[in-house]
């Protein structure tokens, strides 16, 4: 079965850091997303990118956020400077022709545990 | 923006009895309503899902419930076995009708005892 897959699956940074998370969506899906779910509590939505430009974004995705897709298989999540409370597991997620709501179910990937010291 | 509650926050079952977990959400226009479990240290895994053009969807022991009108959907397991062990999450897609995101309820844990 088709799924989405992150790199690193947990790294560990500097507060001040750059940080570059990776993702491989499902090949065929055009929709891809960021969430993020900090330690006990829930799934938060971050970004959602399509045609190769943010459609949405939520408050929580600032100007230390920027997201990428460097080429036709890769969707980045770039965290400029980061602080003590980026800390947080993040998922990329991707869907397929016409996202949500519309005959499309999100996949999410297994995350990538970040922790900023 | 879109609300989504959910209940409980922990549920213990004996195994082999069911499980039932409700939400609420509050944009009347949502039209998609998944539900996932998340294992710990993993991602979340979509189990079942249902849109507002149904009441109610079943696949094998899981079922999820919508009423429209009270803007509540619910998710029932039967016949729980202890690798249902999960926390287990609703949503609801934002904004209305939208292609483009998830609100998530806060999750259930549940606990299926041997």
């Amino acid at each position: 079965e088709p799924e989405v897959t992150q790199t690193p699956s947990h790294q560990v940074t500097q507060m001040g850091q750059e940080v570059i998370l990776r993702c491989v969506p499902i090949s065929n899906h055009l929709y891809f997303y960021w969430y993020r779910q900090i330690l006990g509590q829930k799934v938060e939505f971050l970004v959602s990118f399509y045609n190769n430009e943010i459609s949405e974004k939520s408050e929580i995705f600032d100007d230390q956020f920027s997201v990428e897709r460097p080429d036709g298989s890769n969707f980045t999540l770039k965290i400029r400077s980061t602080k003590l409370e980026d800390s947080a597991m993040y998922f990329c997620a991707s869907s397929g022709t016409s996202g949500v709501g519309s005959g499309n179910t999100i996949y999410f990937g297994e995350g990538s545990w970040l922790t900023v010291v | 923006g879109e609300n989504v509650e959910q209940h409980p926050s922990t549920l213990s079952v004996q195994e082999g009895d069911s499980a039932v977990i409700k939400c609420t959400y509050s944009d009347s226009a949502s039209n998609y309503f998944p539900w996932y479990k998340q294992e710990l240290g993993k991602g979340p895994q979509l189990i079942i899902d249902i849109r507002s053009n149904v009441g109610e969807k079943k696949d094998q022991r899981i079922a999820v419930t919508l009423n429209k009108t009270a803007k509540h959907f619910s998710l029932h397991i039967t016949e729980t076995q202890p690798e249902d062990s999960a926390v287990y999450f609703c949503a609801a897609n934002f904004p209305s009708g939208s292609a483009r995101q998830l609100t998530f309820g806060s999750g259930t844990q549940l606990t299926v005892l041997p």
